[in-house]
């Protein structure tokens, strides 16, 4: 069975401080690997995508992406109050090439 | 400008009576899915339309069906809510081969089911 693991949390960190985001994959040919952000009540909003080994940095957000350890990690930095959501791992798994499989988040809460 | 649209927002209904949900998108994507997803829990895929070619997922309970009639528009009937039903079900699209794989999600419909 494919899986996306994720800490469920809820992780916590100060205001200005960096959080750190965490989530395994099962599957080693997958090839692509997604961040979305999930306000309490709300969809899901897509933050960062990547395909490649290595960091991808956009703002404040850098996505990291080890094949050989099958980990994807999201940094925030400068976390803000409004960074305060659940955030979603998905990856898309060799073979599949419409479907995500997504893990079931981390509660992420910036403490002002 | 909302590009993926869903309706309505919240919805309520009956046990045991059926009810459509309605996904648009102004993206003109080919793929459209359709997701349930419980509090706490990852989204759960219940169908996907690469254009007209329906996917229904192996595990999705044949108390739902989606229809497709043309590329903006999608809908998710369930014809016989229990409670189980009650979740957020939301509607993504992608844009089709060669593009890149990145989903974008509507709002989602809320249903609660009394």
């Amino acid at each position: 069975q494919k899986e996306v693991e994720q800490n469920s949390g809820p992780l916590s960190v100060p205001e200005g401080a960096i959080a750190s985001l965490n989530c395994t994959y099962s599957d080693r040919g997958s090839q692509s690997f997604f961040w979305y952000r999930q306000y309490s009540g709300k969809s899901p909003e897509l933050i960062m995508s990547i395909y490649s080994n290595g960091d991808k940095e956009d703002g404040r957000f850098t996505a990291q992406l080890n094949k050989a350890s099958q980990y994807v990690s999201l940094l925030i930095r400068d976390s803000q109050p409004s960074d305060s959501a659940t955030y979603l791992c998905a990856a898309r798994y060799s073979g599949s090439a419409r479907q995500l499989t997504f893990g079931s988040g981390t509660q992420l809460t910036v403490l002002p | 400008d909302a590009m993926v649209i869903q309706n309505p927002r919240y919805q309520v209904t009956q046990f045991g009576k059926p009810v459509t949900l309605s996904c648009s998108q102004t993206l003109n994507h080919n793929v459209m899915y359709w997701y349930q997803q419980k509090s706490s829990q990852a989204p759960k895929l219940l169908f996907h339309y690469y254009d007209k070619d329906f996917n229904n997922e192996a595990d999705t309970p044949d108390n739902f069906q989606s229809r497709r009639p043309n590329t903006s528009f999608c809908f998710l009937d369930i014809r016989s809510p229990g409670l189980g039903d009650a979740a957020m079900y939301l509607c993504a699209t992608r844009a089709g081969q060669g593009a890149s794989y990145e989903q974008y999600f509507g709002p989602g419909t809320r249903l609660t089911v009394t």
